[in-house]
């Protein structure tokens, strides 16, 4: 069974700061890699998909890295601002087919303070 | 908005009832999730269809819950005697495959909050 775990629980920072969101996951053989971000109360939005054939992924401020072969993911946020306080998450598919179980970790709480 | 809608976006319910959500994915997605989400957790994989076939349930399915797809569109699941572990948030997903399997990112609904009093 896929395992993933995430690094820090939480992390509090001050605006303009850099920052990096760790993810890990114990089965490599994955299609793919989403990076969620979710406040609280509200649903899940999605930022980044990585496949499994890219290393990097990038979306405005946001840039996802993917290392399948040492089961980690990293979410690096630059220039934070306090709207990007929310809870991010990490999910992976269950083996090599995105068709069944998505499994997520418990999610990294950002405070971005002004 | 991700175009999965969910309906209600709260429930509150006495134990011992029975609860019903529905979920709206997106019309040409032919996969459904349904996922349930704790407080401090991530969401955690109940079961899934493929249009109107349910191909897989977690073991955190009991044998209170069922899920159906009926036409291949719009889900339900429904809780029978609700307890009151079973306050979460549940989380409906849908997304496109391809024969092969495809590699399409999933969209998640604003989820159904349910309270167990």
């Amino acid at each position: 069974k896929q395992e993933v775990t995430q690094i820090p629980a939480a992390l509090s920072v001050p605006e303009g700061e850099n920052l990096v969101l760790n993810c890990s996951f114990t089965d490599s053989a994955i299609y793919n890699l989403q990076w969620f971000r979710q406040d609280p109360g509200k649903g899940l939005t999605s930022l980044l998909l990585i496949q499994s054939s890219q290393r990097e992924q990038t979306s405005g401020r946001l840039n996802a890295s993917l290392d399948k072969s040492s089961g980690r993911s990293t979410l690096y946020i630059a220039a934070s601002q306090p709207g990007d306080s929310a809870t991010y998450l990490c999910a992976v598919p269950e083996g090599s087919d995105t068709g069944n179980q998505f499994y997520f970790g418990t999610g990294t709480s950002l405070t971005v303070i002004p | 908005d991700t175009g999965v809608s969910q309906d209600p976006r709260h429930k509150i319910t006495k134990r011992g009832q029975n609860v019903t959500f529905r979920c709206d994915p997106i019309s040409e997605h032919n996969r459904l999730y349904w996922y349930r989400q704790t407080l401090g957790q991530g969401p955690e994989f109940l079961t899934y269809f493929q249009n109107e076939a349910q191909l897989e349930k977690s073991r955190l399915l009991s044998d209170r819950f069922s899920a159906e797809r009926p036409k291949g569109s719009f889900s339900t699941l429904e809780i029978q005697r609700t307890e009151q572990g079973d306050s979460a948030v549940y989380v409906c997903a849908s997304r496109q495959t391809s024969r092969g399997g495809g590699n399409y990112e999933q969209y998640f609904g604003p989820g159904t909050r349910l309270t167990v009093t």
